[in-house]
């Protein structure tokens, strides 16, 4: 089976700084990545993924993610925070394992990132 | 588009009673999965319905059970409520075929058993 790991349970980081939450995950098959934020009291927002192609993906709000195979990893960066970055991240992978088609998403533990002034 | 809308948003049980649970798919998808997320934990799988049956089942007892309605919305019914089981609840909605396909997630029925 499937499963991530995110080896940070929380990240404090100060405002402008560059942050990197790491994930790395176990599979012996062709994967899909996906990171997701969560705010205080909300659901999840996906915040990027990885399905193929070029290795380094990246999101609209500045982070990106990158994706290696050879050390089964998709870190998740950004080179400055703002205070509203703050919030759990979790790192998930697309996982089918009685091939019906369907997908589910199994989710790391999550890293809460903390951006103070 | 409404997106994916969960109701209720909070809710009080006592342990033994049942619960249910209710999701609306955001417009045009089909599938809806619903996922247990325990306090500084990441979401759970708990099942998939596509074409109002149940697809994918995580590793939770019978006690958890669901439905699809014809118009897409979903059900998710907990039987014989433990403490334990207090959480957010998550449904999420996405086109059915792919393991690329992106879910979208509500915002969560928080749960508290007492």
């Amino acid at each position: 089976a499937q499963s991530v790991t995110q080896l940070d349970s929380q990240v404090p980081v100060f405002e402008e700084a560059p942050v990197e939450l790491r994930c790395n995950y176990s599979s012996s098959v062709s994967v899909y990545l996906f990171w997701y934020v969560q705010y205080p009291n909300q659901g999840l927002q996906l915040l990027l993924k990885y399905l193929s192609g070029s290795t380094l993906v990246e999101s609209i709000n500045g982070f990106e993610a990158e994706f290696n195979k050879s050390q089964t990893s998709f870190h998740l960066r950004k080179p400055s925070v703002h205070i509203s970055d703050t919030a759990e991240y979790f790192c998930a992978v697309s996982q089918d394992p009685m091939n019906t088609g369907f997908q589910k998403l199994v989710f790391g533990t999550g890293t809460r990132l903390l951006v103070s002034p | 588009d409404a997106g994916v809308t969960q109701s209720p948003t909070h809710l009080i049980k006592t342990r033994g009673q049942q619960v249910t649970l209710r999701c609306s798919p955001k417009s045009g998808h089909d599938t809806v999965s619903w996922y247990q997320q325990a306090l500084g934990q990441g979401p759970q799988f708990i099942f998939q319905y596509y074409e109002e049956e149940e697809r994918q089942r995580g590793n939770f007892p019978d006690r958890f059970s669901g439905h699809q309605f014809p118009n897409y919305s979903s059900e998710l019914n907990v039987n014989a409520l433990l403490l334990g089981d207090s959480a957010l609840y998550l449904c999420a909605s996405s086109l059915p075929r792919g393991l690329n396909t992106e879910a979208f997630f509500g915002q969560g029925t928080r749960l508290t058993v007492v």
